[in-house]
């Protein structure tokens, strides 16, 4: 399966600043991402899918604004939790989209707790 | 509506015991199914998936699943389970061809009796 890697792996930040998490495709290149959320004993919610030079494509409910998505290139993808606030704690994880395969691939996540 | 059930939130089973985690779909046709374990605190990792052809697919570290089209299910079986085993198990879907998206169950944890 294919690689994906996910920095950092966690991070605790002060309420009210901005926070980024990049994605890697460690090996091919992936045109598509998905950016995903995970409140404890939950399951995965998709937040936006993210398509290399274009903007991506948020869920209903995920505001844009507040959470910036950049994937400007074909191995990496970014999340910037801008004005993070506590109830934005969460774990973070992205995959990759490996489209002959039509499957995706997780990076490890990265936890988020904002004080 | 499209949906993903996995009607077992956790399950107890001893070491050596067989295992089955249940997974049923609703769709009109036949999706792509994966099954991802999660250990904590980590990612998902891919275990097995059926797109199309034999019905009893071998995955990683013993797992295998099954597709039963009339009863839209796709469990995920192994015949002897370790106590590394010990994990959350998510079902999931893609519906017809949609880059990818996967709809998600809600999980199932399993914990491993010594």
């Amino acid at each position: 399966g294919a690689v994906v890697s996910q920095h950092p792996s966690w991070v605790i930040c002060k309420s009210g600043t901005s926070v980024k998490i990049e994605c890697r495709s460690l090996d091919f290149q992936a045109t598509t991402m998905f950016w995903y959320r995970q409140f404890p004993k939950q399951s995965l919610m998709l937040m936006a899918t993210s398509n290399e030079g274009s903007k991506a494509t948020y869920e209903q409910g995920v505001e844009k604004d507040k959470f910036l998505i950049n994937h400007a290139s074909l191995t990496l993808s970014t999340l910037t939790v801008t004005s993070a606030h506590p109830e934005d704690s969460s774990f973070y994880i992205c995959s990759v989209l490996y489209q002959h395969q039509e499957t995706q691939y997780f990076g490890p996540g990265t936890r988020l707790l904002v004080l | 509506a499209q949906s993903v059930t996995q009607p077992d939130i956790h399950i107890t089973v001893s070491e050596g015991a067989s295992l089955e985690l249940r997974c049923n779909y609703s769709y009109g046709a036949t999706p792509y199914l994966f099954w991802y374990v999660q250990s904590p605190g980590q990612g998902l990792q891919l275990l097995l998936k059926y797109f199309s052809g034999d019905t009893l697919v071998q995955g990683i570290k013993g797992f295998e699943a099954e597709f039963k089209r009339s009863q839209s299910s796709f469990n995920l079986r192994k015949p002897s389970v370790h106590w590394s085993d010990a994990a959350e198990y998510f079902c999931a879907v893609v519906m017809g061809g949609s880059q990818g998206n996967l709809i998600f169950g809600k999980g199932t944890k399993l914990s491993v009796k010594p």
